[in-house]
């Protein structure tokens, strides 16, 4: 079946513009997350969407970023007014619910988005 | 607080030799367990997990690790390396719905 995929595959702005980051998790999977892989560092929590319940924003390191889910299924991190710290590789991944058989918690990763900033 | 740490940047290993990537985490309760590999110019991928149960558990590829609870440890581990093997891992502890990476080791297997 279909993995989770994201768009663009690269995306370069300049410094100051706004950018969309899209996310299309594996069809059924209630939970999504996004996190941030800078080069040569670990995978940075952003943001996790579980079914109906509000998101868990406490990984997000400014007020530029926000992310929304719509219809419990493609999700957009946006970042406003982009710097060149955010340069990075941004990775989406989808998880089925707990109680979901053998793949419970297995969390299912995009391709990722590598966002330059100039 | 939660956290995972793994203590090596880098392991090498010959070819056919065992290998051994080290994790260890903190985290209150029962710790929910996972390891990833990201290949070159690829996603990350799942490997195993450990939930509850058996301490050793065995995942895609060879793989397998085992929990240690009392060391707070969770090391992956392989009989025997190919070079194919060659990748950066990545520990991941699950509290409370979100997940905790570790830093991530990047291993060569030498032929």
């Amino acid at each position: 079946g279909a993995g989770v995929s994201q768009s663009p595959s690269n995306k370069v702005t300049e410094k100051g513009k706004d950018v969309e980051l899209r996310c299309d998790p594996i069809s059924g999977h209630t939970a999504l997350y996004w996190y941030r892989q800078s080069l040569g560092q670990g995978l940075e929590f952003l943001i996790y969407f579980q079914g109906n319940s509000a998101p868990d924003k406490s990984g997000l390191p400014s007020d530029r970023f926000s992310a929304e889910r719509t219809g419990g299924s493609v999700s957009t991190l946006t970042i406003q007014r982009t710097q060149q710290e955010d340069s990075a590789v941004y990775l989406c991944a989808s998880s089925s619910p707990s109680g979901g058989g053998e793949s419970s918690y297995e969390q299912y990763f995009g391709p990722g988005t590598r966002l330059t900033v100039t | 607080a939660q956290s995972v740490a793994q203590p090596e940047d880098q392991v090498n290993v010959a070819e056919g030799n065992p290998l051994t990537v080290k994790c260890t985490y903190s985290v209150s309760g029962n710790p929910y367990l996972f390891w990833y590999v990201q290949y070159p110019n690829r996603g990350l991928q799942f490997l195993l997990k450990y939930i509850t149960g058996d301490n050793l558990v065995k995942g895609s590829y060879g793989f397998e690790a085992e929990f240690n609870k009392s060391q707070t440890s969770f090391h992956l581990k392989k009989p025997s390396a190919l070079v194919s093997d060659s990748a950066l891992y990545f520990c991941a502890v699950r509290d409370g719905g979100k997940f905790y990476f570790g830093s991530g080791t990047k291993l060569n297997v030498k032929p």
